[in-house]
């Protein structure tokens, strides 16, 4: 079964630190470039970041650059949202998301949803 | 950065009647070497992540049901769900991803 799986997220302070995790599985990982997308309660989708299939190429919303890394380890299937400098408008809940077809460019659809993990910044 | 305005807001359907959400984009998201528009829609249910009903604007993902359809060009589309079904009840998405992917505000459905 294609699935991502999230973890990582909970309760920091505002200034704090956190590194989410995305397990894939089902899928040929390597090939796929990935995505995180977050949610805060009650409101609508918000693209965060994305990386290629190989880690080579990331980019970054304005209002997460110079706070968020993205990452993958692709011997591991693993996707990664490193956040530092937390602010509380980043509380959401994070999301990690495949692209649709593999080996493109990037700009594609996102077929593959994980179920989320919140991340609430708060003192 | 390519902006996503929806419309309406939010929709009330009677079950069995057809059900129309509007977007739009601030820039055409058509490619022009392979004549594709950069365009999907997503059905998010609460406490579930969204769902992939259709890309290129107008391409059914697998397995969603016929009575979605996709349809538009250059800056303007349409979600039309034919038969409105109780199941169909959720918050609908477009977004673009000729650029940076940015998505539009949300539509509530819900049933009359």
């Amino acid at each position: 079964e294609v699935q991502l799986v999230e973890s990582g997220g909970g309760l920091v302070q505002p200034g704090g630190s956190l590194r989410l995790s995305c397990a894939a599985s089902g899928f040929t990982f390597s090939s796929y470039w990935m995505h995180w997308v977050r949610q805060a309660p009650g409101k609508g989708l918000v693209w965060v970041s994305r990386i290629n299939s190989d880690g080579s190429s990331t980019s970054y919303a304005d209002s997460v650059k110079g706070r968020f890394t993205i990452s993958r380890d692709n011997a591991n299937n693993t996707l990664y949202l490193q956040m530092n400098s937390l602010r509380a408008e980043d509380t959401a809940v994070y999301y990690c998301a495949r692209v649709r077809a593999a080996g493109g460019r990037g700009n594609d659809a996102f077929d593959i949803w994980g179920q989320g993990t919140m991340v609430t910044v708060s003192s | 950065d390519i902006v996503m305005t929806q419309s309406p807001d939010s929709l009330a359907v009677s079950l069995g009647e057809r059900a129309t959400i509007n977007c739009k984009s601030s820039l055409s998201v058509l490619y022009s070497s392979n004549n594709r528009h950069y365009l999907a829609w997503y059905q998010q249910k609460p406490g579930q992540p969204p769902k992939l009903l259709i890309y290129w604007a107008s391409t059914r993902d697998s397995g969603v049901p016929d009575r979605f359809s996709g349809s538009g060009s250059g800056t303007d589309f349409t979600l039309t769900i034919s038969s409105l079904q109780a199941e169909d009840v959720a918050v609908y998405y477009c977004q673009q991803y000729y650029s940076t992917p940015s998505f539009g505000q949300g539509t509530k459905l819900e049933i009359k």
